[in-house]
């Protein structure tokens, strides 16, 4: 178990330049989220995947953001015409449901800086 | 809806010492489930401990305790112990079971210090 991984890590882009990241969760795991997190704060629901299918999407995923889980494994975060605002840590979380806990197991998220 | 606050946003502890770390919760869920994350500067969230809303006993792990006071919507985390390594971001998370659908909440977090 190499646990979630997140590529890239730190991602530097110009203002209007779209971007895309990657998330690897654990392998067994058949959920997955994005969160994304700005300094000095929690990490807030960006989407959430069970297995294919994308079940929830926040208000803070606007149209500029789209992802995509294809295969029901990795899964692609999207973000176009990037703004200053989209600066932020972008999280990726898996988990494997049980009725219980549900825990998520966080990547180690990518970094992204709009200019 | 559902909110989590910690009002610490930083908390300073001798090595060796105990801290313990506040979280209240609110939501109108009868079932649910409570988190707490390290975040060290390196930026990676760490589980840490989990309890869930019927669970009757405290949560622990290792050196990590959690008390529940569900009455008062309290999810406090007890650090025992403390070592330089635990200088980090501590986040309270909750999942809402009917309600909060899929999405895990959190908190602002506390900044822990560790003093030698």
């Amino acid at each position: 178990d190499t646990g979630v991984s997140q590529d890239p890590r730190h991602k530097i882009t110009k203002r209007g330049q779209n971007v895309t990241f990657r998330c690897d969760p654990i392998s067994e795991h058949n959920r997955l989220y994005w969160y994304r997190q700005t300094l000095g704060q929690g990490p807030e629901f960006l989407t959430y995947f069970q297995n294919e299918a994308q079940l929830e999407k926040s208000r803070l995923l606007s149209d500029r953001f789209s992802a995509e889980r294809p295969k029901g494994s990795f899964s692609t975060l999207e973000i176009q015409r990037t703004e200053q605002g989209d600066s932020a840590m972008y999280l990726c979380a898996s988990s494997s449901f049980s009725r219980q806990t549900d825990t998520q197991y966080f990547g180690p998220g990518t970094r992204l800086t709009v200019l | 809806a559902q909110k989590i606050t910690q009002t610490q946003p930083g908390m300073f502890v001798q090595e060796k010492e105990a801290v313990t770390l506040d979280c209240t919760y609110d939501t109108s869920d009868q079932s649910y489930g409570l988190f707490w994350y390290k975040q060290p500067s390196s930026g990676e969230m760490i589980f840490l401990i989990y309890q869930g809303s019927y669970d009757e006993q405290n949560a622990t792990e290792g050196r990590y305790s959690l008390n529940f006071q569900k009455a008062r919507k309290s999810a406090n985390l007890v650090i025992s112990a403390s070592q330089l390594g635990d200088s980090a971001m501590y986040f309270c998370a909750m999942r809402g079971i009917n309600t909060g659908g899929f999405k895990t909440i959190f908190g602002a977090g506390t900044r822990l210090f560790v003093k030698a």
